[in-house]
């Protein structure tokens, strides 16, 4: 489709182990995000890549945290020994402009629920 | 103090109602401003941007005062579709960078 792909929409796991969500943003679109949104709660920030630019990390709320995007175009956020308040959906969104002036186009998210 | 601040609702009105939802920021050099709808267990989308010399989009008015540090949306003859949560976004200065910065959401119930 042509919109912003997330994957997996629902990850349960275990606390202490590791997961993986992708994120496949809009084609073109330079500009990546990461927001986390617990329960009834606002968007986080987490992390902004905006092409070749070095990303911005510093919404990542602890080591355990990181993220990588490819080729500029798909990235992965990475958690670490998981613990029970991860527990969240994690929202990636795409812009086509730099900065922090364009509209972002958000995936559908990916729930993480942390046992 | 939070970056950017709304009433968190819910407002509660009849279909028909007019009702406005105000949100203040902190970062006096803020450049951009947005207002976001999310639905239930859904994405946010963007509703619309609010411009310096407001911004009316059908039964939707944004406005933004700069001197008070505030923006507003206004919705006119609400409609039950009109239930989400409104998040207002702000182009604000975080942690030695700019980048966008979410509201935790007005809530709008519009009854029959």
């Amino acid at each position: 489709g042509a919109g912003v792909s997330q994957s997996p929409s629902n990850k349960v796991t275990e606390k202490g182990k590791d997961v993986e969500l992708r994120c496949d943003p809009i084609s073109g679109h330079t500009a990546l995000y990461w927001y986390r949104q617990s329960l009834g709660q606002g968007l986080e920030f987490l992390i902004y890549f905006q092409g070749n630019s070095a990303p911005d990390k510093s919404g990542l709320p602890s080591d355990r945290f990181s993220a990588e995007r490819t080729g500029g175009s798909v990235s992965t956020l990475t958690i670490q020994r998981t613990q029970q308040e991860d527990s969240a959906v994690y929202l990636c969104a795409s812009s086509s402009l730099a900065g922090t002036t364009g509209e972002l186009f958000f995936g559908e998210g990916s729930r993480l629920t942390v046992l | 103090r939070k970056e950017v601040e709304q009433d968190p609702g819910p407002f509660n009105v009849p279909e028909g109602a007019t009702v406005a939802f105000n949100c203040t920021y902190s970062n006096s050099a803020s450049q951009s401003f947005f207002w976001y709808r999310q639905d239930c267990r859904k994405e946010p989308k963007l509703l619309m941007s609010v411009y310096s010399s407001g911004n009316e989009d059908g039964r939707f008015t944004a406005q933004l005062n700069r001197a008070s540090q505030y923006i507003s949306l206004l919705i006119r003859d609400s409609k039950l579709s009109d239930s989400a949560t409104y998040l207002c976004v702000v182009n604000g200065y975080q942690d030695s960078s700019y980048k966008l910065i979410f509201g935790s959401g007005t809530r709008l119930l519009v009854r029959p």
